[in-house]
């Protein structure tokens, strides 16, 4: 099946601690795209990447980076300089930036402090 | 002020009942309009995708756009306990990066 895949489903995070989320699509989308979802809020845009080898800081990139290496895949990293990380992370595909077409989603992953 | 207004609710309707769900915006430079439905714990959903002002019908829902008043609505007929989650309204400039704003969503409850 197509799909955009994220794990793991819950991740845990030590203080000064860096983890990686990880996000992979088999839908062939060119973009792909990072939110951060906080209870009561919609979500908030950390990293956009419209091809491979490159990518644009969100509204919230602060204490965040990204990779995008290769076509499928788009890992997110929360390193120690994010100070309240606990969130739902989500990430996004589209086909391309300039098809007019909507992003889907996948199931998230859910961080928080140990 | 928020760039997208969106009630929180919660909102509790009974099964069958019409529900109205809204947003309102202020960039009037929004062209695309989203509505997407996200169950607890789980990914968001597209529901509905608008380009032009008018209403668009997609079996019980329908997507209302009024850009004079930069006012968006989701209508629900027959609605069903399964409707039961949150939805987002999102929007998008008309631009190369089509980077979405959310409003923060509305939690419905559909009782039976």
């Amino acid at each position: 099946d197509g799909g955009i895949t994220q794990s793991p489903k819950y991740l845990f995070r030590k203080e000064g601690q860096n983890v990686t989320l990880s996000c992979e699509q088999n839908l062939n989308h060119d973009a792909m795209y990072w939110y951060r979802q906080d209870p009561g809020q919609g979500l908030r845009l950390i990293y956009y990447s419209q091809i491979v080898n490159d990518f644009q800081k969100g509204d919230i990139a602060e204490g965040y980076s990204v990779s995008r290496e290769k076509k499928e895949s788009f890992p997110l990293t929360v390193t120690s300089a994010q100070k309240n990380p606990t969130a739902f992370y989500l990430c996004a595909s589209q086909t391309g930036v300039n098809s007019n077409q909507p992003q889907h989603f996948g199931d998230g992953t859910r961080l928080s402090i140990l | 002020q928020k760039e997208v207004e969106q009630d929180p609710g919660p909102l509790s309707v009974p099964e069958g009942a019409i529900v109205s769900l809204n947003c309102t915006y202020s960039n009037s430079a929004f062209q695309y309009f989203m509505w997407y439905r996200q169950y607890s714990r789980k990914g968001p959903e597209l529901l509905m995708y608008t380009y032009s002002s008018g209403n668009k019908e997609d079996g019980r829902f329908t997507a209302q756009v009024d850009k004079s008043s930069k006012y968006i609505s989701l209508f629900i007929r027959d609605s069903q306990p399964s409707d039961s989650a949150t939805y987002l309204c999102a929007m998008s400039l008309l631009r190369r990066t089509q980077k979405l704003v959310f409003g923060q969503g509305t939690r419905l409850t559909i009782n039976p």
